[in-house]
């Protein structure tokens, strides 16, 4: 079945342990993201990217990095985890060619708690 | 700033019609979005607007007015099934989705 999928799908992490949020997409689309979700904050934009080999900065980048290797996969990095990363991550696809083909398409999620 | 108003939580009855309002102040527009969220669960697409007007699908509906820059989603005959959370997002000139914080929706029987 075509889709998003993330792994893992919950984690508890030591602060300061470095962490990859893994996501793979099989629908061809460019363009890829990844958004935390917390309580009454809605989703924000961590990074992006609009096609294989490039990434860009979103609204909440800081201690987070990204790569796109690929077009299916776009892995989301915590070089050292701090507690106020305690969030619900959500990795999303659009086919990215504007209108509403810019419709995102969201993976399962992944809880991820930093002690 | 860009932003994007919508009421934080809204109670209705099975059976009932239910109105969620969106209003948005952003730097251009290319469409509006409608999502729908269970809890725990991903948002999935219900709707895109990009002309005035009323789209309908459905029991949902969704109108725009980009002169007021405002949209509403309109659910019909509510079910139990309905009660989730309702998130607007608007698509401004650098084709970044602008996310309000979305509606909680509670149906009561």
């Amino acid at each position: 079945i075509a889709g998003i999928t993330q792994a893992p799908t919950s984690q508890i992490l030591a602060a300061g342990r470095r962490m990859t949020l893994r996501c793979t997409q099989d629908m061809r689309h460019n363009a890829m993201y990844w958004y935390r979700q917390d309580l009454g904050l809605g989703l924000r934009l961590i990074h992006y990217s609009n096609t294989a080999g490039t990434t860009g900065k979103g609204e909440v980048p800081d201690g987070y990095s990204v790569s796109r290797a690929n077009t299916d996969d776009f892995p989301l990095t915590l070089a050292s985890a701090v507690p106020s990363q305690t969030s619900v991550y959500f990795c999303a696809s659009s086919e990215g060619a504007g209108a509403i083909t810019d419709t995102q398409y969201f993976g399962p999620g992944t809880r991820l708690t930093v002690l | 700033g860009q932003n994007i108003d919508q009421p934080t939580e809204m109670t209705a009855t099975e059976g009932a019609i239910v109105q969620i309002n969106c209003t948005y102040q952003t730097s251009g527009f290319n469409g509006l979005f409608w999502y729908q969220q269970h809890a725990g669960e991903a948002p999935t697409f219900l709707s895109y607007n990009v002309l005035d007007g009323l789209e309908e699908k459905g029991r949902f509906s969704s109108f725009l007015s980009r002169s007021k820059g405002y949209s509403y989603l309109l659910l019909k005959e509510l079910q139990m099934k309905d009660s989730a959370s309702y998130l607007c997002a608007v698509l401004d000139s650098n084709y970044q989705l602008i996310w309000g914080a979305g509606t909680k929706l509670i149906i009561k029987p």
